[in-house]
């Protein structure tokens, strides 16, 4: 079947700190992996889109990183800010028609001050 | 540019009612789409378009139409609304299948 799985579900870091948020998918076959930012109460925002030949993806503080091979993603936020707060959802591509997206469940990340 | 604009943002219903969930955008996409959202998990595929006068269904069609008339806009119609439909209803666009998609602010819909 096919799954995105995020981990940690929740996370708690202070203002300033870096954090990593990982992504295993058993989506086959796989076109694309994409990073979406979602603040409450509000709609998806496209951080990263990768495709099966590219390893490393940067969206200003925010990289990814995709291992297709062991079919994991994480994305790394350098010197989290305030704002950084939302949940961070992974979502795999199985075609290119982008008509089958699988979503993962959200990562809830809160930066404190 | 406004982008994606969904109407209404928040909507009660009562069983059996029917209605429109309304979606536009101005990008001149060809691909949009509609999903919903239920709480702690992920968004679940309901109906997309490639184009105008092309739609079809998706993971959870159940319950929903949709039409596609013009490139721009494209409702979802809830018909005989049961509390299952309770949800977020998110609405996006994208010029194709391979680059991001943009996102409405959604719709809260809760059905009693």
């Amino acid at each position: 079947k096919n799954q995105v799985e995020q981990s940690p579900q929740s996370l708690i870091i202070l203002e300033g700190k870096n954090c990593t948020l990982q992504c295993n998918y058993t989506v086959s076959p796989f076109s694309n992996l994409r990073w979406y930012k979602q603040d409450t109460g509000r709609g998806p925002v496209s951080l990263t889109i990768m495709t099966f030949s590219e390893n490393t993806k940067s969206n200003g503080r925010y990289t990814a990183t995709l291992d297709a091979d062991t079919k994991q993603s994480s994305l790394h936020i350098t010197a989290s800010q305030l704002s950084d707060s939302a949940s961070y959802i992974c979502v795999v591509s199985p075609n290119q028609a982008g008509t089958a997206l699988i979503f993962g469940k959200g990562t809830t990340l809160s930066v404190s001050s | 540019n406004a982008g994606v604009t969904q109407t209404p943002k928040f909507r009660i219903l009562k069983i059996g009612q029917s209605m429109t969930l309304q979606c536009t955008q101005d990008m001149n996409h060809n691909y949009m789409y509609w999903y919903r959202q239920d709480p702690g998990m992920g968004l679940k595929l309901i109906y997309y378009s490639v184009g105008a006068g092309i739609t079809d269904k998706g993971e959870v069609p159940n319950g929903y139409n949709v039409s596609r008339s013009t490139t721009e806009d494209f409702p979802l119609r809830l018909e005989l609304a049961a509390p299952s439909q309770t949800s977020v209803y998110f609405c996006a666009s994208s010029y194709s299948g391979l680059l991001e998609a943009f996102f409405g602010q959604g719709t809260r819909l809760t059905v009693v």
